[in-house]
């Protein structure tokens, strides 16, 4: 079993639709990232958080310690925000390396 | 300001040869990290510098695979006598420190190794 799990693996929308990815994990963190990495393109970290909510533009990111899970909320999506997110974990302790899940691939349809 | 950069962006090896990447990372940044991204595996953790600390070699998946940092700047990850399984896009990513520290991202360098 993968230490990170991301669901759904592909998922599509209509433009100005919510979208919501999940994503869980099985070991003990230190913080949560959502990566974002376009077709071709590099890969951007869209948040890292501990604890709580966090919000910029269109995008929340939301994490729940105790249940270890995390989602991320894309509101009134566009067609630019096709892309792959990608949930990682950096351990805890001194523990720096992340962990990824394998990624949702997001498309959203004009 | 300038980011993490990566060179060659892409390489195309016979199976046997060597290949050597390199990654700049962001001016002041002590953490540096080596990633694997692969169609069958994700993305994946491979070697790890901070500072002038050991480093984190634990997920080079072989020794035919090192890497060096040098001057606490520049670094260089090395692949010895590939195999056509080493075929991925590597990228680098660099912090200004570690753990709960954002890390950001180079362009990676696409491995075809025929």
């Amino acid at each position: 079993k993968n230490e990170v799990e991301q669901s759904p693996q592909n998922l599509t929308a209509q433009e100005g639709e919510f979208i919501t990815i999940n994503c869980s994990y099985s070991v003990g963190i230190s913080a949560l990232h959502w990566l974002q990495q376009h077709p071709g393109g590099g890969i951007v970290s869209l948040f890292m958080l501990s604890s709580g909510k966090k919000k910029h533009g269109r995008l929340i990111a939301t994490i729940n310690i105790q249940e270890k899970h995390s989602s991320l909320h894309i509101t009134a999506s566009h067609p630019r925000d096709s892309a792959v997110y990608i949930c990682a974990v950096s351990g805890g302790g001194s523990n720096y390396k992340l962990t990824f899940g394998k990624g949702t691939l997001l498309t959203v349809n004009p | 300001g300038a980011g993490v950069s990566q060179s060659p962006s892409n390489k195309v090896t016979e199976k046997g040869k060597d290949v050597e990447l390199r990654c700049d990372p962001i001016s002041g940044h002590t953490a540096l990290y080596w990633y694997r991204q692969s169609l069958g595996q994700g993305l994946e953790f491979l070697i790890y510098f901070q500072g002038n600390s050991a480093p984190d070699k634990s997920g080079l998946p072989s020794d035919r695979f090192s890497a060096e940092r040098t001057g606490g700047s520049v670094s260089t990850l090395t692949i010895q006598r590939t195999q056509q399984e080493d075929s991925a896009v590597y990228l680098c990513a660099s912090s200004l420190a570690s753990g709960r520290i954002e890390q950001y991202f180079g362009p990676g360098t696409r491995l075809t190794v025929t």
